[in-house]
């Protein structure tokens, strides 16, 4: 059965820093890996989509790497804005028309 | 333009009622879902449902019966509500296709938060 979990739980972070928010999960047999941005009181935004053929996505000051083997995703930010703080989760797909979410990291960048 | 839209936003009732939430996407996907997302924020799918036909059921309790009446719209009708049903549901859509792997990204709803009393 496929787990998610993701570290930090939370962060705080000064505007400005560079950060990694980090996502595990249990089966490496995936098709996909997405991570999401929700805001309080709304619904997911998709930030990148990494097929299971590839190592990484980039978009804009975001860059998503995938490590099938380990078990790993990381989601770097570069240079944080107050803007960025949201909760972050991803989802592994283990199957088809299934996604398994982490448990999210809420980030908080202060200006 | 509305991508994935849900109604209503809030929707607080007794124990013991029956109520819909609707959902209707506009992006043309062939593959819609319903999600649970706790008090500790965790989101769990429920179903998906691609081209009106069931396929996932995470070992949701059968007073939960969702519906397609077609591609663009599925709604989710609870029976006897309960204390434990209180969360937020999103509805969510993508475009999968039978026998294909994932490609697409899904995109969310606003999110329906019920409050059962």
């Amino acid at each position: 059965k496929q787990e998610v979990t993701q570290i930090p739980a939370a962060l705080s972070v000064p505007e400005g820093e560079n950060l990694v928010l980090n996502c595990s999960f249990t089966d490496s047999a995936i098709y996909n890996l997405q991570w999401f941005r929700q805001d309080p009181g709304k619904g997911l935004t998709s930030l990148l989509l990494i097929q299971s053929s590839q190592r990484e996505q980039t978009s804009g000051r975001l860059n998503a790497s995938l490590d099938k083997s380990s078990g790993r995703s990381t989601l770097y930010i570069a240079a944080s804005q107050p803007g960025d703080s949201a909760t972050y989760l991803c989802a592994a797909t283990p199957g088809t028309y299934k996604y398994i979410f982490g448990t999210g990291t809420r980030l908080k960048v202060l200006a | 333009d509305t991508a994935v839209s849900q109604t209503p936003k809030y929707l607080v009732t007794q124990m013991g009622n029956d109520k819909s939430i609707k959902c209707e996407q506009n992006l043309g996907h062939d593959t819609m879902y319903w999600y649970k997302q706790d008090s500790k924020k965790f989101l769990k799918i429920m179903f998906s449902y691609n081209n009106k036909e069931l396929i996932i059921n995470e070992t949701v309790p059968n007073r939960f019966s969702p519906k397609s009446p077609d591609k663009a719209h599925l709604n989710l009708h609870i029976n006897s509500l309960e204390l434990g049903d209180s969360a937020v549901y999103f509805c969510a859509s993508s475009s999968w296709g039978k026998g294909e792997k994932g490609t697409d990204t899904q995109y969310f709803g606003p999110g329906t938060r019920l409050t059962v009393l």
